[in-house]
């Protein structure tokens, strides 16, 4: 079965550089989420997308800004990355109309990981 | 806000032995689901288990099975026969659909080792 596809899967970047992660849900999948793990912690709710409109907003910076596309993928945009934005950064994607059958599960692309010199 | 709470940052296992792992969770909403999240060492997030708020009985997942005591808000995740292959970080989450988030809340996450 197809699962949720990020790129790239490793990300080396300069202070005050800039980023762009991307997120491909499984097929059919209306939504996604966008979390950061640092080292040694717990996933952080960054951002969310329901059909293409932001649906909720966690801890994320001013610097970074996330869209999804009419073909349902969705980047995250990192600009002027510090130190502390090294982390491991997951998409997931959920299907809103599958509650009966997934109920509420979202799956778990492998990660990004993004590491700031 | 929904916290959720793992009171053991460790736990070791004999490898065929049965563990427990903790989780609690403060919440004033009555429609929600928890979640237990396995991470090996790959960083792979995988979903062991979930349970359903409005559903009484506890979920089961061959080895893995839950004790979901609603009104004390706790949701311990018990795997018999343990398994090499279990050593992992254990999350516990929280999602409620309220207010259309749907967003995961985690805990600090379990680390288990199964020794063999």
């Amino acid at each position: 079965a197809a699962g949720v596809i990020q790129s790239p899967r490793h990300l080396i970047k300069e202070k005050r550089e800039t980023a762009t992660l991307k997120c491909y849900p499984i097929p059919r999948h209306d939504t996604v989420y966008w979390y950061q793990q640092g080292p040694g912690q717990d996933p952080q709710f960054l951002i969310s997308f329901y059909e293409k409109m932001q649906s909720d907003k966690g801890s994320i910076p001013d610097r970074f800004s996330a869209q999804q596309f009419s073909d349902y993928h969705s980047e995250l945009n990192m600009s002027s990355l510090e130190l502390g934005d090294s982390a491991l950064y997951f998409c997931a994607s959920s299907l809103r109309g599958g509650r009966a059958r997934y109920g509420y599960e979202q799956f778990f692309g492998p990660g990004t990981r993004l590491t700031v010199l | 806000a929904q916290t959720v709470t793992q009171s053991q940052p460790e736990m070791s296992v004999q490898e065929a032995e049965t563990v427990t792992l903790s989780c609690t969770y403060d919440t004033s909403e009555s429609n929600y689901y928890l979640f237990w999240y396995k991470q090996p060492p790959s960083r792979q997030m995988i979903l062991v288990i979930r349970q359903e708020a409005y559903k009484q009985q506890n979920a089961t997942e061959n080895r893995f099975s839950v004790n979901f005591q609603k009104a004390a808000k706790s949701f311990s995740l018990k795997i018999s026969d343990s398994q090499l292959g279990d050593t992992a970080m254990y999350f516990c989450a929280f999602l409620t659909p309220q207010g259309g988030s749907e967003k995961l809340v985690f805990g600090k996450g379990t680390k288990l080792t199964v020794n063999p």
